[in-house]
């Protein structure tokens, strides 16, 4: 049972704009940066968007985030096949003294 | 460029033991926190551990207090982890990961594989 609460799976067609939602508390992402994570299977997580909404450099403008109250969120617009992965939200949590994970979403790319 | 290449997983029996490794390189490595981040097959991620740029402040998640304990060598640019009392939920990949501030994990390395079975 993760900390942050992610749907497990979505999908989309290409082209198309898709969201994944990550719902918190007050002592994780109401008071911190959340943070996402891409992951292809086999491979390590990548970061992809830091401090609710800032990109890495490298990382596509196709992906945006966003964060309100104790919930946060990723878009992915103008979905490309290669999107198709497991996604990750992250924050720390001041109660735990510790880093928190949603539970992934894996994008499907139809 | 930033590496970071995990060693020393295998294969032991419940209540075994294992010392995970984390070589760095490429970076200031006595200038970041480090952490344990695991994954269990076809699950998600959980941290595990978390330990300050000196050395002299850990912390453990819940699941693993006790049995689990982070260190670093800041002289040898490594990372450790010493896994005991195991159990077969412990089976996951332990990824060691360096922390960017506030702002997340910005380097992993690629995994060492833990399973845990008779």
């Amino acid at each position: 049972q993760s900390v942050l609460t992610q749907p497990p799976s979505t999908s989309g067609t290409p082209g198309q704009r898709v969201a994944i939602s990550c719902s918190g508390s007050s002592s994780n992402i109401g008071r911190n940066a959340v943070n996402w994570y891409q992951q292809f299977p086999g491979t390590a997580p990548k970061r992809l968007v830091n401090n609710d909404n800032q990109r890495p450099s490298g990382v596509p403008d196709r992906f945006s985030a966003s964060k309100s109250g104790t919930s946060a969120s990723l878009a992915i617009s103008g979905l490309q096949s290669e999107d198709e992965a497991d996604y990750y939200c992250a924050s720390w949590d001041d109660s735990l003294d510790g880093w928190v994970f949603g539970g992934g979403t894996k994008l499907t790319v139809l | 460029q930033v590496q970071l290449v995990e060693s020393g997983g295998g294969l032991v029996k419940p209540g075994g033991s294992l010392r995970l490794s984390c070589a760095a390189s490429g970076f200031t490595f006595s200038d970041y926190y480090l952490s344990w981040i695991r994954q269990t097959p076809g699950e998600g991620l959980e941290w595990v551990s978390y330990i300050n740029s000196r050395g002299d402040y850990t912390n453990h998640a819940d699941s693993v207090k006790g049995r689990f304990t982070i260190s670093r060598d800041n002289a040898k640019n490594s990372l450790y982890l010493q896994i005991s009392s195991l159990r077969a939920e412990d089976t996951a990949v332990y990824y060691c990961a360096r922390e960017a501030g506030g702002l997340g994990f910005d380097y992993w390395g690629q995994g060492t594989p833990v399973t845990v079975s008779s």
